[in-house]
Order: C-alpha cells, then structure tokens, then sequence
C-alpha cells in the first residue's frame, strides 16, 4: 500500500535524551515536512525539505534537526535543546511543495519523563 | 506568515442536523485544505480546495478565494462526524499553516 509509515507510535525518554523520530514515503513525492500538535492546538510547522539534500526551518525550529538524503525518508530528531518535547508529531509529504496536496502519517506521540 | 482564523471554536449538533465551519485566511494562497483529525490523532484529508466548490457525500466545501474565505458543510450529521476539523492553506513560501480548529460533537 502507497503511503506514510511513522515510528515509533508512542515514544518514552527521560528529558536530556535525543529522540529520533523515523517518516517513510512510498508516494514518489518530492516534499515532506514534519509538524507539531500540542493538546488543543494546531499544527506547527517545524522542517520541510522540497527535494533530497535540502530542508528548511519553519516557524519552529528551535531544538530540532532533520536530515533528507534519501527521497522517501525525512527522520526528525527531537534534540535536548527542545525546552517542550512532549507532543504529538506528524509527518507529511506532497508531490509538489509549490500546490500539492498534503497526506500525513498517522503520528508519533512523544512523551518526555 | 499568514494568519488563519477558523470559527466557531467549538459546534455541538444533534444528530441529524446541517451545520457550516469557516476558515477565514489573512492573504493570497496557493492551496486549501481541509481536514478532521480522528481521535486517535490522523489527519484525514476532505478536500483539496483552492477554489470552487467540491462535494463528497455529505460533506461539501466551498473556497473563495478572492475574498480569502472557504466553508465546509456538514449534511445531516452523525456521530462518526465528531473530531476537530482543520483549514490549512499553503502560502507563497511553500508552508503549510493550520487554523486552530473547530471541534465538532455530534449527539445522537
């Protein structure tokens, strides 16, 4: 099946830790971005990358980085510099970063002891 | 970055009842999307809508874009239409922004 797979689903670290948080794409789809949900909120855009190599900060960026070498993987890492790290985080792709649709992974939710 | 406004915040129904969410966004914008996030968190797509109007079922949107606004209908609603609703709309820039959502809670 076409889509977008996240893992983990659920994720437990002690605060300091790193996380990585893994986003497959089996669409052919050039641009992935990765989002933040808060309880109650909207999303927050934190990267996205329009094509291999090459990402971009979003609105926030701060204690995050992501890498894009491959075409289908966008793995985020959630670093010991994010203040709040607890959150849900979803992963998205598009065919075209300029007017495509959006599809999005069904989340991973983090949770920082 | 552009602003997105949706209302109401929240809408309670009865079963059964039509009801209209708004998303109103503050500049020109090169796409619009509209969302319901389940409770278990998944996004799921509704429409894609720069502008005009699409149907699927009883659920219909309609975007205009000109005036920078894009309404989703809910006919005769059932439980299973409960969830938070998103507009999302994507700028000159390539971002994707949300609205705040408007939750949805549908008595039977």
């Amino acid at each position: 099946d076409g889509g977008i797979t996240q893992s983990p689903k659920y994720l437990f670290r002690k605060e300091g830790q790193n996380v990585t948080l893994s986003c497959e794409q089996n669409l052919n789809h050039d641009a992935m971005y990765w989002y933040r949900q808060d309880p109650g909120q909207g999303l927050r855009l934190i990267y996205y990358s329009q094509i291999v190599n090459d990402f971009q900060k979003g609105d926030i960026a701060e204690g995050y980085s992501v890498s894009r070498e491959k075409k289908e993987s966008f793995p985020l890492t959630v670093t010991s510099a994010q203040k709040n790290p607890t959150a849900f985080y979803l992963c998205a792709s598009s065919i075209q970063p300029r007017t495509g649709e959006l599809f999005f992974g069904e989340g991973s939710r983090l949770t920082v002891l | 970055g552009i602003q997105v406004e949706q209302s109401p915040p929240d809408l309670i129904l009865q079963e059964g009842a039509n009801s209209t969410l708004r998303c109103n966004f503050s500049d020109s914008v090169n796409n619009l999307q509209w969302f319901h996030q389940n409770p278990w968190g998944q996004l799921i797509n509704l429409f894609y809508i720069p502008s005009g109007t699409k149907q699927n079922g009883r659920l219909s949107a309609t975007t205009v874009a000109t005036e920078r606004y894009s309404l989703l209908y809910i006919s005769s609603s059932q439980t299973t239409d409960s969830g938070v609703y998103f507009c999302a709309v994507l700028s000159n820039d390539y971002k994707l922004s949300f609205g705040a959502g408007t939750t949805v809670t549908v008595r039977a």
